[in-house]
């Protein structure tokens, strides 16, 4: 059974450029999180969405951020434009949640991001 | 409101050392209680969970115990491996945690010496 896919593994791009990052929950589940991680702040939580619906996106950091799910096996983060300080390893994760019940999160291999 | 705080890293120690890291929480309700662990340029995956007081969670040789009278969930193992070198995050989950996120601690880094 496949993980959670993301892509691309790497970017590497250039201040003021629009990145695109993507991530392909494994099928079946219904929640799916957005991280990003530095060695300054850690692990931080940017969105999540539950059946395709973002419920939670007080951790994006501002409007140069968005995300989307148009369907249940994809989700795009984006940024533009990036800048210098969005260099991080983006992750993505995702589980299956219903009320009463809170399960493991399945993490991606990460995106690295590095922005000049 | 919710939160979870471990011990700071990074933890040194040499093979077949006993491991514990400490990890408390404060948590409305009874929440789930989750040890991740992250490779070297890898993504988090589950090492171990609890659901409920007292229940021991436990995998590959480490362990850990839901303490609610304590509000702690520390990992233990017995005797480290260098390839346990790796950063350990402390986590929860529950009812009370806006809907269905999980709350993580810091991460503790462990490196263990040959």
């Amino acid at each position: 059974d496949a993980g959670v896919i993301q892509s691309p593994r790497h970017e590497v791009t250039e201040m003021g450029q629009e990145v695109t990052l993507r991530c392909k929950p494994i099928s079946g589940h219904n929640s799916l999180f957005w991280y990003r991680q530095t060695m300054m702040r850690g692990l931080e939580l940017l969105i999540y969405f539950n059946n395709n619906v973002p419920i939670d996106d007080s951790g994006m950091p501002e409007d140069r951020f968005s995300a989307k799910m148009p369907n249940a096996s994809f989700s795009t983060l984006k940024i533009q434009p990036s800048e210098p300080r969005d260099s991080a390893v983006y992750f993505c994760a995702s589980s299956w949640s219903a009320r009463g019940s809170w399960e493991t999160q399945y993490f991606g291999p990460g995106t690295r991001l590095l922005v000049l | 409101g919710n939160s979870v705080t471990q011990m700071e890293g990074p933890v040194t120690l040499s093979e077949e050392a006993f491991l514990t890291i400490n990890c408390t929480y404060t948590a409305t309700g009874y929440p789930s209680l989750f040890w991740y662990v992250q490779y070297p340029g890898e993504g988090l995956q589950l090492l171990l969970k609890a659901t409920k007081a007292d229940d021991k969670g436990s995998n590959k040789g480490f362990e850990a115990t839901y303490r609610k009278e304590t509000t702690s969930f520390h990992l233990e193992k017995g005797s480290v491996q260098v390839s346990d070198s790796a950063v350990y995050f402390c986590a929860l989950s529950g009812p009370h945690t806006g809907g269905f996120k999980t709350i993580f601690g810091a991460g503790t880094r462990l490196f263990v010496k040959a």
